[in-house]
């Protein structure tokens, strides 16, 4: 079946620090991978996308296709980085977006 | 362009009660996609809306829920006799034929409070 999964529900790190959001996914071909943000309360919004290879907010994702994998990094945290993270796959022939269970980032003073 | 409208942010009906959320897509955006958040869970695909057209509905309970998207005005999310299983926020998303392979723009969600 096809999946993304995001093995960490909740990850802590202080700011400064490096940070890694894990995502996996077990789609066919090349699906196209999203990652979006939503912050305390507020409206999801696209963080970044890999077919852009673009670096959001020093965000950058790259996708591994020998690991289906679409990890988001970031050399140093900061606290206004705390938020859930969705990693997102646009797949099928409908070409929608399936939403992993997402990773609540909280990044410590 | 005021982006992906929905109303109202929060709604609250007793059980049995109908709840009809709205959401209208950004300008120039004919595909509207519906997610539900239960409370401490991620996004769940509900259903996939083009113009008058139900493109994908894999997500949606069997029962009480439907959704459309009509020719004229908002796309609406109507769920029957709800039960508090159903208290959960709800967002709706937009993009353009063009912009499919760009992501989605998201509304703010209806927080639905079923008492």
């Amino acid at each position: 079946a096809q999946r993304v999964t995001q093995p960490e529900k909740l990850l802590s790190v202080f700011k400064g620090a490096p940070v890694e959001l894990k995502c996996n996914y077990s789609y066919s071909g090349s699906p196209e991978l999203f990652w979006y943000v939503q912050y305390s309360r507020q409206r999801l919004q696209l963080l970044l996308r890999h077919i852009s290879r673009e670096s959001i907010k020093g965000f950058t994702a790259d996708l591994n296709k020998g690991e289906t994998s679409f990890h988001l990094k970031k050399p140093f945290a900061q606290e206004e980085d705390s938020a859930m993270y969705y990693c997102a796959p646009l797949s099928g022939s409908a070409r929608q977006l399936t939403f992993g269970s997402g990773t609540q980032l909280t990044v410590l003073p | 362009n005021a982006g992906v409208m929905q109303n109202p942010r929060h709604l609250v009906r007793r059980r049995g009660q109908e709840a009809r959320l709205r959401c209208s897509p950004m300008k120039g955006h004919s595909h509207v996609y519906w997610y539900r958040q239960l409370p401490e869970e991620g996004l769940k695909f509900m259903v996939y809306l083009q113009k008058e057209n139900i493109i994908d509905e894999s997500g949606m309970p069997k029962e009480r829920f439907s959704a459309e998207f009509p020719k004229e005005g908002p796309s609406i999310l109507r769920i029957q006799q709800v039960v508090r299983g159903d208290s959960a926020a709800y967002f709706c998303a937009s993009s353009s034929v063009q912009d499919v392979n760009y992501g989605y723009t998201f509304g703010s969600g209806t927080r639905l409070t079923v008492v």
